[in-house]
Parts: structure tokens; sequence; C-alpha cells
């Protein structure tokens, strides 16, 4: 099957610790975004990557961050610094970074703090 | 206090019935319009798009319109079915220097009553 698989499903997190949510495609997509969703509203971007070892702050960086070593993974931080981190993430890929590209999305994870 | 966006926009329609969704959108600069449908617990999934050289296009039981004069778009759903209950969302890609980035709008939830 293609496509775009997050991790976990539900994660939970105490104050102060950070974690990693884990974004995987094997589509052979060149860009990959994260996306913050809050209940009631549209998605925000976070960060994104056009390519490998590349990547670029969104509109909401702060208290995130992300790396990209390998073309099929886009992990993100969720620091201790995000003071509101409880919302549902969402990953999505393109085949690059053209004008007028299609974004696909991975099924999200549900981040909660305890 | 302020309540921010906890109220989507909603439609409500019998089974059988056309749908339509709209979305305003503010950016003229705009040139790639997607719809998605979002179920709950679930992410995005690609609908049907559009560029700004066309009016309207169709799909399998949608049909999206285009008015770059008012800056509008809608999503047609012919003969509504429960399996269409959901959150649909316009995404805009705001010109060729913004590479594949996408803005979303709020939402509108849909729900289709037997």
């Amino acid at each position: 099957d293609g496509g775009i698989t997050q991790s976990p499903k539900y994660l939970f997190r105490k104050e102060g610790q950070n974690v990693t949510l884990s974004c995987e495609q094997n589509l052979n997509h060149d860009a990959m975004y994260w996306y913050r969703q809050d209940p009631g509203q549209g998605l925000r971007l976070i960060y994104y990557s056009q390519i490998v070892n590349d990547f670029q702050k969104g509109d909401i960086a702060e208290g995130y961050s992300v790396s990209r070593e390998k073309k099929e993974s886009f992990p993100l931080t969720v620091t201790s610094a995000q003071k509101n981190p409880t919302a549902y993430y969402l990953c999505a890929s393109s085949p690059g970074w053209a004008w007028q590209e299609t974004q696909y999305f991975g099924p999200g994870t549900r981040l909660l703090v305890l | 206090g302020e309540s921010v966006g906890l109220h989507l926009p909603t439609l409500s329609v019998q089974e059988g019935d056309n749908s339509i969704i709209n979305c305003a959108y503010s950016n003229s600069a705009s040139d790639y319009f997607i719809w998605y449908k979002q179920e709950s617990g679930k992410g995005p999934q690609f609908i049907i798009d559009i560029r700004s050289n066309m009016d309207k296009r169709q799909g399998q039981r949608v049909t999206v319109l285009l008015n770059k004069t008012v800056k509008h778009l809608s999503l047609q759903i012919a003969a509504t079915q429960p399996g269409d209950s959901a959150v649909y969302f316009c995404a805009e890609n705001i010109g060729e220097t913004s590479g594949s980035r996408l803005t979303f709008g709020e939402g509108t939830q849909l729900t289709v009553n037997p």
C-alpha cells in the first residue's frame, strides 16, 4: 500500500516533556508538511520541507522542531516550550514544491497533555 | 473570555438531496484551489481541485465552481449520501511564489439525515 503513515494515533505528554510524532511516506514525494488542527478550526502550517535535508518554518513554528534526514521521514518534536500542545497533528506530502501541487494527508496523531 | 473557532458552519441535508458548500477567499492572487473531506478521527482526503483558468470542474458526484470576480468557491455534491457526512475544507494556493503552500478555510460540517 502506498501512503502516509503517522504514529502513534494517540500520544500523551506530561508537563515539561518533549515528544516526537512520526510521519513516514512511501509515495516518493519530495515535499512534506506538518499541520496543527484545533477543534472547529482549519489547518495551520507548523513546518514544511521542500526536499530532503531542508525545512522551513510555517505560520506557528514556535515550540516545535523538525528534521528531514531521509526523503520518506519527517518527524515533528513538540517541545516543552509549546505551552498549548493539545491538538490534532496532521502530516502531508506532495510530489514536489511546485506551484499547484496537491497535498495528501496522513491519518493524524492526537496529542493530549496530562 | 473569547471563544475562537469553536463552532463550524454547518449544513444539514436529507439523503438524496443535493448539497452546496461555499467558501470565500480573500487573496486575489490565489490561483489553485482544492476541496478536502475530513471524516471524524481521520486526515483530510482530496476530493477535487480547480485552477484559476477554469470556472467549473466535475468529478464523480461532485462539481466545483469558481467565481473569481467575487472570490468565491463552491462544492456541489449530487444525491448526497450518509457517507458524505464529514467536515469539508477548501484550500487555496497563493500564486507561484508560494510553491505548493496551501492556506485552509475553517471548514463546513455536512450532516446527511437518512
